[in-house]
């Protein structure tokens, strides 16, 4: 089955500390993206990458760092230096072979800084 | 400025009716998308349903269709004959097709519909 996995489903780091937000797919999309969601809002754009090897800053980027080595691979990386961590990490991937260039997204992973 | 607006934060509506999620989107581009996704409680997002601004016709899928009035800048979700298993977040999105924006979705802050049973 093709999709889009994120790994883990919740995580509980401690102030201080880095923590990495794993995201893999196997659609054979190019572009692949980290949102941010907090309680009763929508999604805010981290990064996004849209080749291997190459990556953007959304629209929210400060503390939060990002690599794309695979097509199939981009992890997220929450530094210390994200004063407000806990939230709701959504990745999503697109192909500008599907119909509508539409975003299919992960399961999620929430992050609770302790 | 608020790109994508959605008024409703809330909704309750009996199951079997029909429902009606309102977005307003604010763009001075002539080309662009408009998505809708939902969000259980579970958390992952499921695309519904899109519309292009050039599109003539209303999208329609399944029990989902989008009343897309352009001169308005309104992107309405009609669901029909609502069922338990609507109950999420909606979220409706936008895509400016200009170059760098090719791939950056624009999200409203969602509604929450509640059928009841």
């Amino acid at each position: 089955d093709g999709g889009i996995t994120q790994s883990p489903k919740y995580l509980f780091r401690k102030e201080g500390q880095n923590v990495t937000l794993s995201c893999e797919q196997n659609l054979n999309h190019d572009a692949m993206y980290w949102y941010r969601q907090d309680p009763g809002q929508g999604l805010r754009l981290i990064y996004y990458s849209q080749i291997v090897n190459d990556f953007q800053k959304g629209d929210i980027a400060e503390g939060y760092s990002v690599s794309r080595e695979k097509k199939e691979s981009f992890p997220l990386t929450v530094t210390s230096a994200q004063k407000n961590p806990t939230a709701f990490y959504l990745c999503a991937s697109s192909s500008s072979g599907s119909p509508h260039n539409e975003q299919f997204f992960g399961p999620g992973t929430r992050l609770t800084v302790l | 400025a608020q790109k994508i607006t959605q008024t409703q934060p809330g909704m309750f509506v009996q199951e079997k009716e029909a429902v009606t999620l309102d977005c307003t989107y604010d763009t001075s581009d002539q080309s662009y998308g408009l998505f809708w996704y939902k969000q259980p409680s579970s958390g992952e997002m499921i695309f519904l349903i899109y519309q292009g601004s050039y599109d003539e016709q209303n999208a329609t899928e399944g029990r989902y269709s989008l009343n897309f009035q352009k001169a308005r800048k309104s992107a309405n979700l009609v669901i029909s004959a609502s069922q338990l298993g609507d109950s999420a977040m909606y979220f409706c999105a936008m895509r400016e097709d200009y170059m760098d924006s090719n791939y950056q979705l624009i999200w409203g802050a969602g509604t929450k519909l509640i059928i009841k049973p």
